[in-house]
């Protein structure tokens, strides 16, 4: 594609309730990261995948957050029970490879809001 | 553990007038450096980067960055703002045989008229 897109734009939620994120990265990009904005801060580091390798979860704040990526294309980020401080907006970002100097290409990010 | 400061949380200025906006990282060797800039609802996009080699880094939209060691920074610069150019900016390190950004808390730019 174009560029990396991610699904919902905006979602809004109850506490309590499982959500999904998705993203679609690049096509031809192995690299793909899931990252944590919340305001007025940076960018929090959540996972990572590269190829068919396991992932780094090393970055998910706690076990209510997963993610998966299907067929080495899209993936999806899914946070179980959902708290108030998990208020966000969640990117995407696919490289064409692993390497630290391999370019990220950002999605536009999905807003998430827990009532 | 690498860091990234950006000291300004906001910064003003005047359409025309020059812009620095300042990044300090720490990290013990030369560590890969970024710039990327947030419009409004979209995702980061790359301005600059810089691995090694001339300490003044071209990126896109005119602006540039040098990279001073002795002080550890990385400061974004350019000669004439433009309106358009309001957004946030965001500094990134990635140091030594890491694949993860450290990103800095970002600077808000706003452009007066």
């Amino acid at each position: 594609g174009a560029g990396v897109s991610q699904s919902p734009s905006n979602k809004v939620t109850e506490k309590g309730k499982d959500v999904e994120l998705r993203c679609d990265p690049i096509s031809g990009h192995t690299a793909l990261y899931w990252y944590r904005q919340s305001l007025g801060q940076g960018l929090e580091f959540l996972i990572y995948f590269q190829g068919n390798s396991a992932p780094d979860k090393s970055g998910l704040p706690s076990d209510r957050f997963s993610a998966e990526r299907t067929g080495g294309s899209v993936s999806t980020l899914t946070i179980q029970r959902t708290q108030q401080e998990d208020s966000a907006v969640y990117l995407c970002a696919s490289s064409l490879g692993s390497s630290s100097t391999d370019t990220q290409y950002f999605g536009p990010g999905t807003r998430l809001t827990v009532l | 553990a690498q860091s990234v400061t950006q000291p300004d949380i906001h910064i003003t200025v005047s359409e025309g007038a020059s812009l620095e906006l300042r990044c300090n990282y720490s990290y013990g060797a030369t560590p890969y450096l970024f710039w990327y800039v947030q419009s409004p609802g979209q995702g980061l996009q790359l301005l600059l980067k810089y691995f090694s080699g001339d300490t003044l880094v071209q990126g896109i939209k005119g602006f540039e960055a040098e990279f001073k060691r002795s002080q550890s920074s990385f400061n974004l610069r350019k000669p004439s703002v433009h309106w358009s150019d309001a957004a946030e900016y965001f500094c990134a390190v990635i140091g030594g045989g890491s694949y993860i950004p450290t990103f800095g808390r970002g600077t808000s730019l706003i452009v007066h008229p």
